[in-house]
């Protein structure tokens, strides 16, 4: 089983920055199937970013993934108000689990 | 528009049974491999079963096997999960989600909440 970690575990910044968030498998991830997810309170998951550099439809530009490997970043270039949010990514490469990483929560400074 | 609605969610003992049902709309359900996902109360995601367009391939969780079924009609668009000898640790919402080999999960329903507890 791939085990996922994210970090940093809390993010606290202000609308106008940058956002790094990271995420390192424990094996490399078959075919860079790595998907990042955006959740804010009592909502599901939405699909940002697949195969570790794909942005999916209707996301806006200022989300960006890359990496490849065991090693993967999301980056919000400019944060917006409605960017702050947990964060999560996931690889869902060669056989399940699809594990999940544990999340990154995204708070206003 | 592409639609994943669950439902059959509730309170129910630790031991007991539930069947949760997804139905979909919007798209060709018989394409697609399906996914059930969930979320305990204040934690993070948990990928819990998958099951191929087909219904020829599936995978669970190993917190899951065992006690969980997952199965599909394609004829009635509609996905779901038989959970036998539910614990305290299967409290959590359960999301309906379309998989895609490329593309990652990219549609998910609203969730329905299991709670197990005396």
């Amino acid at each position: 089983e791939i085990v996922l970690t994210q970090s940093p575990g809390t993010l606290s910044l202000s609308p106008g920055e940058r956002a790094t968030l990271s995420c390192r498998a424990s094996q490399s991830v078959s075919s860079s199937y790595l998907a990042w997810y955006q959740q804010k309170p009592g909502q599901a998951p939405r699909l940002l970013i697949y195969a570790a550099s794909g942005r999916a439809t209707g996301i806006p530009d200022r989300f960006s993934g890359s990496g490849s490997g065991t090693d993967f970043t999301l980056t919000i270039s400019r944060l917006e108000p409605e960017d702050f949010a947990v964060y999560y990514c996931q690889q869902y490469g060669s056989s399940p689990p699809y594990t999940f990483g544990q999340g990154t929560k995204l708070e206003i400074k | 528009e592409v639609q994943l609605a669950e439902s059959g969610g509730g309170l129910i003992q630790p031991g007991g049974s539930l069947r949760l049902s997804c139905a979909a709309s919007g798209f060709t359900f018989s394409s697609y491999n399906m996914n059930w996902v969930r979320q305990a109360p204040g934690k993070g995601l948990e990928w819990v079963s998958i099951i191929s367009s087909s219904g020829g391939t599936i995978y669970y969780a190993d917190s899951v096997k065992g006690r969980f079924t997952i199965s599909r009609d394609n004829a009635k668009n509609s996905l779901y999960l038989q959970m036998n000898s539910l614990r305290d640790e299967d409290t959590a919402v359960y999301y309906c989600v379309r998989g895609d080999y490329y593309y990652g999960m990219g549609v998910w329903g609203q969730g329905t909440t299991v709670t197990v507890s005396s």
